[in-house]
């Protein structure tokens, strides 16, 4: 259980254009998901903060209008990289966290999306 | 959440046991101890997750100290897959606003044949 699916795996675009990036949870239900962007050597670094129904959370020095975030159901956010450079190349791996009330509060990742602009 | 303090890396034998230490000495009590490790190019993958008592599961063992303040993940026996960057990280559990993973540089572990 507790599978997180992101489609695509990898992506290679042109600089100017938008690319979506889908995030599954497949078998539970998540009321919140997280955006995560790694570049090489680096650690993961969080992007937002994705709840069902409502605006997304973005973290300091994240452009939310760069990065558009939606959450229209509860197994599926979607990360949409507008206007895309070769600086955002990267690779996206988003989070979800089951809507299971008490105890502790697992997350479950995705296999990542790489993006590479040219 | 808490901070923690790993090493940058660490290496095993195949087939030993791998033990990876991790400081939260600022750790509070309502806040778990979680483990996550990142194999090359995936998603990070949840491994083991405490409070106060030791816990284990088909992947690994945590051992956490009786004052919390510095925890052991142990994979049993090594193997090269478990080749990974592992993650120690604290948190509170739900009900609380601050759910969000905050990733630091981790250990990198290498076993070696």
């Amino acid at each position: 259980g507790a599978v997180v699916s992101q489609h695509p795996s990898w992506v290679i675009c042109k600089s100017g254009t938008s690319v979506k990036i889908e995030c599954r949870s497949l078998d539970f239900q998540a009321t919140t998901m997280f955006w995560y962007r790694q570049f090489p050597k680096q650690s993961l670094m969080l992007m937002a903060t994705s709840n069902e129904g409502s605006k997304a959370t973005y973290e300091q020095g994240v452009e939310k209008d760069k990065f558009l975030i939606n959450h229209a159901s509860l197994t599926l956010s979607t990360l949409t990289v507008t206007s895309a450079h070769p600086e955002d190349s990267s690779f996206y791996i988003c989070s979800a966290r089951p809507g299971t009330p008490g105890g502790a509060d697992t997350q479950y990742f995705g296999p990542g999306t790489r993006l590479t602009v040219l | 959440d808490a901070k923690t303090t790993q090493p940058p890396s660490m290496d095993c034998a195949e087939g030993r046991a791998a033990n990876l230490p991790c400081n939260h000495s600022t750790i509070s009590g309502n806040e778990y101890v979680y483990w996550y490790r990142q194999i090359h190019s995936q998603g990070p993958q949840y491994i083991i997750h405490g409070l106060k008592n030791n816990e284990t599961n088909e992947m690994a063992s945590l051992i956490i100290t009786e004052d919390r303040k510095s925890s052991t993940l142990i994979l049993p026996h090594a193997t090269l897959r478990d080749t990974a960057v592992y993650y120690c990280i604290v948190r509170v559990g739900r009900g609380s606003s601050a759910s969000k993973i905050i990733f630091g540089s981790g250990t990198r572990l290498s076993i070696r044949p």
